[in-house]
């Protein structure tokens, strides 16, 4: 099966700080993707990347940039951490646009 | 942009047959139809995949009728285990997913 791999389960950062949100997936997937979530909300797409290099914003890509240097690691940055960016963050991962997504565990982000 | 359609809730009881629809009338010729369930505090789970007529797997079926505007998730003789949110979605026009607020399924005893 294939892993996707967020690096923590919970964090709590505060605010102004740089915050890194680390996914490593392990089947050569070409595609993966960063969603928060949050209640009443759902699942939003923050950024997403078909290529090692190439990123493109999803819908809400505001406050957040992208890191993708190898296949496997797809970084999520927040460049000035602040409380409206608390939420559940979770990576994917798929081969291409014919197969479904693998989501990672999600990390928790608390900006206090 | 891609949307979907579900009920906020459903309730239903044990060993009971539970059918959730989803409508996409925007869905494009070469679009899958993908369901995925979500536990709380966990990332939402691969439950199955179709392009049209019927799928079945090992958890659930999928209806899917000619025209592909809507979709029906079924599961068998849910469980209480089986309480989670499901969503329904599909490609839209570039690589990403658009997740909708998908269905809060209540399993009762």
């Amino acid at each position: 099966d294939v892993k996707v791999t967020q690096s923590s389960r919970y964090l709590v950062k505060r605010t102004g700080e740089k915050v890194f949100l680390e996914c490593v997936q392990d089947m050569d997937h070409e595609n993966m993707f960063w969603y928060r979530q949050d209640p009443g909300l759902g699942l939003r797409l923050i950024y997403f990347s078909y290529d090692v290099k190439m990123k493109e914003k999803g819908d809400i890509p505001e406050g957040y940039s992208v890191s993708r240097e190898k296949k496997e690691r797809f970084s999520l940055i927040l460049e000035s951490a602040s409380t409206n960016q608390t939420s559940m963050y979770l990576c994917a991962s798929r081969i291409d646009r014919n197969y479904g997504y693998t989501f990672g565990s999600g990390t928790r982000l608390t900006v206090v | 942009l891609a949307k979907t359609t579900q009920p906020i809730s459903m309730d239903s009881y044990e060993g009971q047959e539970v059918n959730i629809t989803c409508s996409h009338n925007n869905i494009a010729t070469n679009d899958y139809i993908t369901w995925y369930q979500q536990f709380p505090s966990q990332g939402p789970r691969f439950i199955i995949q179709g392009y049209k007529t019927k799928v079945t797997n090992e958890v659930a079926s999928l209806f899917i009728p000619a025209d592909r505007k809507s979709s029906t998730l079924s599961l068998p003789r849910v469980s209480l285990s089986d309480t989670a949110v499901y969503y329904c979605l599909f490609g839209g026009a570039t690589n990403k997913l658009i997740f909708g607020t998908g269905t809060l399924l209540a399993v009762q005893p």
